[in-house]
């Protein structure tokens, strides 16, 4: 079984300063993790993902995540925000063996200020 | 190359009607996900089918959903019936298959139920 936490529905930031999302998991099997985000009314696009080897991950867009296994953790982080990142982020888990549809979290809703 | 192309875009149906979504996956891809989002809430997995064979329909309603993808023609999503609470984004994905793969999302279905 897999799940995925999302701390954070609504996170606000302003432009130019870091973006930390954070994003837990749980798996009863290696997992491999991913982030996407989905722009309004579009689908979703992936950002990157760790499957096996270096832990952390760069993505598209100046993003990237690092994989900490004995924190269960994922989190999404950027230097500096850019207006146009704002928008809605998905952490997602599936395993390496077996069914390989994604579970998602909640998500989390990201603002960047002028 | 088109992308995953779902249609319609927007579908509203009364209360007792049938609605029926469909996915055309991206070329070359021979491998259909149906996730549903509902209001404030992340994505979740449906159903998984592989042309002609439902693979894993754990994420499915007992009743009044169905899923096929046919040798020929797009993947469809069939809600009979539908309630107010089937009123949701429902999204298409597809890959080649191999495992967990990067998944391309349609740009997904918005259903009203009035």
């Amino acid at each position: 079984a897999q799940s995925v936490t999302q701390l954070g529905s609504h996170v606000s930031v302003s432009e130019g300063a870091l973006v930390l999302l954070r994003c837990n998991y749980s798996s009863s099997v290696p997992p491999y993790l991913f982030w996407y985000v989905q722009y309004p009314n579009q689908g979703l696009q992936l950002l990157l993902k760790y499957t096996t080897g270096a832990t952390l991950v760069k993505g598209i867009n100046g993003f990237e995540a690092e994989f900490k296994k004995s924190e269960t953790s994922f989190h999404l982080t950027k230097p500096s925000a850019h207006m146009s990142d704002a928008a809605e982020y998905f952490c997602a888990v599936s395993g390496n063996t077996g069914r390989r549809a994604l579970t998602f979290g909640s998500g989390t809703r990201l603002q960047v200020q002028p | 190359n088109a992308g995953v192309m779902q249609n319609p875009r927007h579908l509203v149906r009364r209360r007792g009607q049938e609605a029926r979504l469909r996915c055309s996956p991206m070329k070359g891809h021979s491998h259909v996900y149906w996730y549903r989002q509902l209001p404030e809430e992340g994505l979740k997995f449906m159903v998984y089918l592989q042309k002609e064979n439902i693979i894993d329909e754990s994420g499915m309603p007992k009743e009044r959903f169905s899923a096929e993808f046919p040798k020929e023609g797009p993947s469809i999503l069939r809600i009979q019936q539908v309630v107010r609470g089937d009123s949701a984004a429902y999204f298409c994905a597809s890959s080649t298959g191999q495992t967990n793969e990067k998944l391309f999302f349609g740009s997904g279905t918005q259903l009203s139920v009035l």
